[in-house]
């Protein structure tokens, strides 16, 4: 099967510093990816759609400045949080997808990236 | 608006039973796929089983199968002989054929304890 990776899985970062996460497909090319933040007990929320080569889509609310995604390959989407707060500690999770008959997706996911923001 | 919903937030049950668990959705759409994914305590997201809205066969992946009722938009996931290994999330996800974003809607999940 498909397979995601994500780096780091763990992250510990100082309030006002900024830290990336890597998310990569190791065996197929992805040009659409996936950013989720998930609180504890709670689903999944998307946060923006990745397409390579272009800007990102992101959802309602969720601010762009401060989440910056870069797609630069098929193979690799970076997510940025700028200027970290102790409310933006989370479990982010990211996905690649890969295509389905009749122009939909299926989404094969990472392990995700537990992120402290003291 | 396309919503998909779990209305059962816990369930257990004994190691070597079966359980079934419920997802009802809503969706103007008639092709689409509908998803069922496990997330356990390592919260790795592992996709469980897949269903295409045109496909009249429940779809079948060795212990896991669905009951797929597409007039009444009814999902659920019934897991046969359940092990230990089985406690997790379970959500149930939703996405439409030709999809212009192809992004999954999910349910709020439901927690899943198998007991020895």
């Amino acid at each position: 099967g498909a397979v995601v990776s994500q780096h780091p899985s763990w992250v510990i970062c100082k309030s006002g510093t900024s830290v990336k996460i890597e998310c990569r497909s190791l065996d197929f090319q992805a040009t659409t990816m996936f950013w989720y933040r998930q609180f504890p007990k709670q689903s999944l929320m998307l946060m923006a759609t990745s397409n390579e080569g272009s800007k990102a889509t992101y959802e309602q609310g969720v601010e762009k400045d401060k989440f910056l995604i870069n797609h630069a390959s098929l193979t690799l989407s970076t997510l940025t949080v700028t200027s970290a707060h102790p409310e933006d500690s989370s479990f982010y999770i990211c996905s690649a997808a890969a295509g389905l008959a009749g122009g939909a997706y299926e989404q094969y996911f990472g392990p995700g990236t537990r992120l402290t923001v003291t | 608006a396309q919503t998909v919903t779990q209305s059962q937030p816990e369930m257990s049950v004994q190691e070597a039973e079966t359980v079934t668990l419920s997802c009802t959705y809503d969706t103007s759409e008639n092709n689409y796929y509908l998803f069922w994914y496990k997330q356990p305590p390592s919260r790795q997201m592992i996709l469980v089983i897949r269903q295409e809205a045109y496909k009249q066969q429940n779809a079948t992946e060795n212990r896991f199968s669905v009951n797929f009722q597409k007039a009444a938009k009814s999902f659920s996931l019934k897991i046969s002989d359940s092990q230990l290994g089985d406690t997790a999330m379970y959500f149930c996800a939703f996405t439409p054929y030709g999809g212009s974003q192809g992004n999954l809607i999910f349910g709020k999940g439901t927690k899943l304890s198998v007991k020895p």
